[in-house]
């Protein structure tokens, strides 16, 4: 499968405790970006990292929540102590990065707190 | 604030007939538009991407852009029940990666 790759597909948890998302770029990207898509709401940035580095997370909420992308490995984006209000679709998407800036993405992990 | 604005919709048309989308911009430094359709409970597609003013053609789908403007359109001719789905408009701006999303237009093509 050479697309994006999250998991998982569905998540579900109790009122305090973390969420973590995962996301493998298509082959040859090397840049991920999270979106998030709250019900009835347009997607909305929220981070762009590269690998070991994060470049924007200008869209992330000041608390709560990280994005990290490791030498190895996927990206994670986690979110601490989730409230309800985080339910929402996350979707990662990925860009080759070498100056074009179409984005590719996920199937997305959509994330239930209860 | 940076903001794109799509037409709300729901837009409703006739299989085979012409589907117009349309969409503005409020940031004139942005320079690279992008169409994506999203079907229902799925992840957005990247069906279009426009870069310079003027039309860009894919088989059925035309995008158009005037920066003018600041308007962007997707057409899609010989509308398909299967072209049912929301289309989302998404700018990108001098950063170069970050995408503005439209709210989206849902779109039902009636067979």
């Amino acid at each position: 499968n050479a697309g994006v790759m999250q998991n998982p597909r569905h998540l579900v948890r109790r009122r305090g405790q973390e969420a973590r998302l995962r996301c493998s770029p298509m082959k040859g990207h090397s840049h991920v970006y999270w979106y998030r898509q709250l019900p009835e709401e347009g997607l909305k940035f929220m981070v762009y990292l590269q690998k070991e580095n994060i470049i924007d997370e200008s869209g992330m909420p000041k608390e709560r929540f990280s994005a990290e992308f490791p030498k190895e490995g996927p990206s994670i984006l986690r979110i601490q102590q989730v409230v309800r209000g985080d339910s929402a679709a996350y979707f990662c998407a990925s860009s080759p990065g070498t100056g074009a800036v179409e984005q590719y993405f996920g199937p997305g992990t959509r994330l239930t707190v209860t | 604030q940076k903001e794109v604005e799509q037409n709300s919709g729901p837009l409703s048309v006739p299989e085979g007939a012409i589907a117009s989308l349309n969409c503005t911009y409020s940031d004139r430094g942005s320079q690279s538009f992008f169409w994506y359709r999203q079907y229902s409970g799925k992840s957005p597609e990247l069906i279009m991407s426009i870069y310079s003013n003027g039309d860009k053609e894919d088989g059925r789908f035309t995008a158009q852009l005037n920066k003018a403007s600041q308007y962007v359109s997707l057409l899609i001719r010989d509308s398909q029940p299967s072209d049912s789905a929301t289309y989302l408009c998404a700018g990108v701006g001098g950063s170069n990666y970050k995408l503005t999303f439209g709210k989206g237009t849902l779109l039902t093509v009636n067979p």
